[in-house]
């Protein structure tokens, strides 16, 4: 079983619309939680650590359920710029990141 | 100005020529890690350097070497490169340090895709 399993989509969405998908993680004892944003052929960028009680930054909404060991992601209002893949990233321990494969967002015009 | 610095970012070399790709940081961190991408896939964590102290995943083959000579400077050393290890290279780093480890954030730099001919 993979460390860090996400649905690969594609999720084709509209501009303005919300799009959400989750990830989830077999290591219970997992200590760190991110999202990863990667551009084709470009390298991965930090888009927001996930906390416990979840958070928002803009138009992102990241939760966390331990008991379930999944993570979401949701985005708001859509933007063309939004298209991407979007890593889900677990810190197993240590300084080791374990990475999903991505789910790949298109937003149309 | 680029962080985590990566050369060449397209190399292209034969079946069995060694090559050594680059990372060099201006973050002063502790770690760097090198990961290798294939399409469509997660980016696998090769090993990592905390200072001089070598981390080699177990089940990185012994194809693939590092050396890190000081802080700033890391080194991917692939003896003799096969079809599949054509890939984007990733290099990252990190602060390693103080109570935040946990949540240490790792910087990437811009890869090195490797063609193997």
């Amino acid at each position: 079983r993979k460390e860090v399993e996400q649905d690969p989509g594609p999720f084709n969405v509209p501009e303005g619309a919300t799009v959400a998908f989750n990830c989830t993680y077999s290591n219970s004892a997992s200590q760190s939680f991110f999202w990863y944003r990667q551009d084709c052929r470009k390298e991965p960028k930090l888009l927001m650590s996930v906390y416990s009680s979840g958070n928002e930054d803009g138009r992102f909404t990241a939760q966390l359920n331990r008991a379930s060991q999944y993570i979401s992601l949701l985005i708001r209002d859509s933007k063309l710029s939004d298209s991407a893949t979007y890593l889900c990233v677990v810190r197993p321990n240590d300084y080791k990141l374990s990475f999903g494969a991505g789910t790949t967002v298109t937003v149309r015009a | 100005d680029a962080m985590v610095i990566q050369n060449p970012r397209y190399q292209v070399t034969q079946f069995g020529k060694p090559v050594t790709l680059s990372c060099s940081q201006t973050l002063n961190h502790n770690v760097m890690y090198w990961y290798q991408q294939k399409s469509s896939q997660a980016p696998k964590l090769l090993f990592h350097y905390y200072d001089k102290d070598f981390n080699n995943e177990a089940d990185t083959p012994d194809n693939f070497q590092s050396r890190r000579p000081n802080t700033s400077f890391c080194f991917l050393d692939i003896r003799s490169p096969g079809l599949g290890d054509a890939a984007m290279y990733l290099c990252a780093t990190s602060r390693g340090q103080g109570q935040g480890r946990s949540t240490d954030t790792q910087y990437f730099g811009p890869g090195t895709r490797l063609t193997v001919l």
